[in-house]
Formats: C-alpha cells, structure tokens, sequence
C-alpha cells in the first residue's frame, strides 16, 4: 500500500473553492485513489475515484497529474456543511485492505 | 435499503466483561471490514474479512475476534474488555476488492468500557 501524506487541518469560507492535497510518491502502476468524507459521529463516506488526469462528479473534482504521485482534491464553493474529515487512500485492485490515514480536518466558517 | 447495520448503538462495559458487536450488510458484499476509531485520530483497521468463511488480521487485531459464519453478517468479539478498547467502531462492506470501488460504512458503535 503506497503511503500517503495530507495536511492535518485547513480552514475556509463558505463560497470558496477548497483544495486538498495528498502526496502518494510510492503509488504503484495499478493504484487507485480514493477519497471519502467523514463528518462527525457518521462513518465514512466515499467521495470521488481516480486513475489519471481529472475525475469530476456532483461532489467534487478530483486531479491526477501525469506523474501521479499526488492528488488534489477540490471542492467548489463550500458551504458549513462540507466541514468533515477527507481521507485520501491510494491502492489497487490486488489490495484487500483499505487503510485510512489521518486524513484532513476542514473547517468551514460563516 | 438499509445497507449497513450495526449493533448495538452504544454500549458500556466493565473491565474484563465480553460483548459482540453484529454488523450487517443487505448488499450482497464479499468484502467486510472492522475499525476502530479513537478521539481525534482515524479509523484504524481492526480485522476484516474476504469473504464468508474467512477473516484476517488488521492493522490493529490485539484483543479482537471475529467471525464471518454468514455473508451477510460480520461479528466483532471482545472477550475481556479493557479501558483502551474504549472507541467508537465502525464496520464496512464493499462488493469486490475495496482500493477501486466504494465501500458503505455503518453508523458506528460508541463502546465505554470503565
């Protein structure tokens, strides 16, 4: 499982766009990356997926470079509701595990 | 459409007391999962299972058991409590390997154990 770093916390304002990193320099050719959202007292909850390039949904955008050994996920225009935990995890499909790390703490002000 | 379920809600023990926590899954999934997840701090990875019949060992299995006698079910073990086991737990399930599709999360299990 390739390793992944994130930063603890980040603070923001409603309306903005959010972006949130997570480097995976040891990420393998047959890794994924995921995202999941945790709000407090709920369990996880599964956000976007990518191999390369850019993957977009109802939630949020999700960038791969080329050389895909980071990640950045963006949230556009936040609101006090996206306040939450996101986790980045990187694996693939031989991965029976899924191993969360500490994740992102976001907070969201008025 | 329940999902997953998890039982009981809350609980309290006393030190060296034994409990299961059941968590449930009416999505047909082979894949379940049992965290752990202390103030502050992410889920860690307790056991986790491939499917029915089989479990093994997560990050953190000290103290654990756990048994998949059915698909559907996943049961977490603690045969003698202890104050670090205090935690909220959290059990999964996900169709197929998890790291390229979703996994579905219950609404976690608030343990105290005094």
């Amino acid at each position: 499982l390739a390793k992944t770093t994130q930063p603890i916390s980040m603070d923001s304002y409603e309306g903005q766009e959010v972006n949130i990193t997570c480097s995976h320099n040891n990420i393998a050719t047959n890794d994924y990356i995921t995202w999941y959202q945790q709000f407090p007292s709920q369990g996880p909850r599964f956000i976007i997926q990518g191999y390369k390039t850019k993957v977009t949904n109802e939630v949020a955008s999700l960038f791969i470079p080329a050389d895909r050994k980071s990640s950045t996920l963006s949230l556009p225009r936040v609101s006090l509701s996206d306040t939450a935990v996101y986790y980045c995890l990187v694996g693939g499909h031989n991965t029976d595990k899924l191993i969360f790390g500490t994740g992102t703490r976001l907070q969201v002000f008025p | 459409n329940a999902g997953v379920t998890q039982t009981p809600k809350f609980r309290v023990l006393k030190t060296g007391q034994s409990m299961t926590l059941l968590c449930a899954q009416d999505m047909n999934h082979e894949y379940m999962y049992w965290y752990r997840q202390d103030p502050g701090m992410g889920l860690r990875l307790i056991h986790y299972s491939v499917g029915e019949g089989t479990t093994a060992k997560g990050e953190v299995p000290d103290g654990y058991n756990v048994s998949r006698l059915k698909k559907q079910n996943f049961l977490l073990g603690l045969e003698s409590a202890a104050p670090s086991q205090t935690s909220v737990y959290f059990c999964a399930s996900s169709p197929r390997r998890s790291m390229n599709t979703e996994a579905f999360f219950g609404q976690g299990t608030r343990l105290t154990v005094v």
